[in-house]
């Protein structure tokens, strides 16, 4: 089946440790998107890959960083510059411009 | 900036009830507009979509309709079930810099009741 994967469901993490998300699809989308969600404030965008190699920072990017070495892949890492880590994770792709998204399971990220 | 406003919820229904959600947007040039559905814990899911004006999208009863002379996109059903009890989301896609994102409202949470 095609989809997105995203891996772990839950993670939980010290204060001031680095840590990867993983995002994986194997729908032969270009982009791919990084979003963080918070309870009453929808969606935000951290960052977005449209071709591999390529990426722009999103609405709150800081504190984030991403890499796409590969078109199935975009990790996110939450580095221990970002001030409110906790937070729950989705991960979407899609074909091209103005084209709808499509939305992994998520990872919720607990940092104590 | 593109934005997306959505009413405030919960919107609490008996089962078998009219559903409304308002959806109003700005947004520079002509955006394409979604509705999403996300359940407890899990990611969001493409409800339907419209891509003009005056398009309707429509799918497991939920209609919508692309009105760009009052910038709206509102999500309606006839008669809603237990199982519609979700988060629902509003958003458009437009264009910065020949790339394309997608901006969300804050969500309306649904809630059904037998």
């Amino acid at each position: 089946d095609g989809g997105i994967t995203q891996s772990p469901k839950y993670l939980f993490r010290k204060e001031g440790q680095n840590v990867t998300l993983s995002c994986e699809q194997n729908l032969n989308h270009d982009a791919m998107y990084w979003y963080r969600q918070d309870p009453g404030q929808g969606l935000r965008l951290i960052y977005y890959s449209h071709i591999v190699n390529d990426f722009q920072k999103g609405d709150i990017a800081e504190g984030y960083s991403v890499s796409r070495e590969k078109k199935e892949s975009f990790p996110l890492t939450v580095t221990s510059a970002q001030k409110n880590p906790t937070a729950f994770y989705l991960c979407a792709s899609s074909m091209g411009q103005g084209s709808e998204q499509y939305f992994g399971p998520g990872t919720r990220l607990t940092v104590t | 900036g593109d934005s997306v406003t959505q009413m405030e919820g919960p919107v609490t229904l008996s089962e078998e009830a009219f559903l409304t959600i308002n959806c109003t947007y700005t947004a520079t040039g002509y955006p394409s507009l979604f509705w999403y559905v996300q359940y407890p814990g899990e990611g969001l899911q493409l409800l339907l979509k419209a891509t003009k004006a005056d398009d309707k999208g429509s799918n497991k009863g939920f209609e919508a309709t692309y009105r760009k002379e009052t910038t709206s996109f509102h999500l309606e059903k006839g008669s809603v079930q237990v199982s519609d009890s979700a988060v629902y989301f509003c958003a458009l896609s437009d264009r910065t810099g020949g790339y394309s994102t997608l901006t969300f409202g804050k969500g309306t949470m649904l809630l059904v009741s037998p």
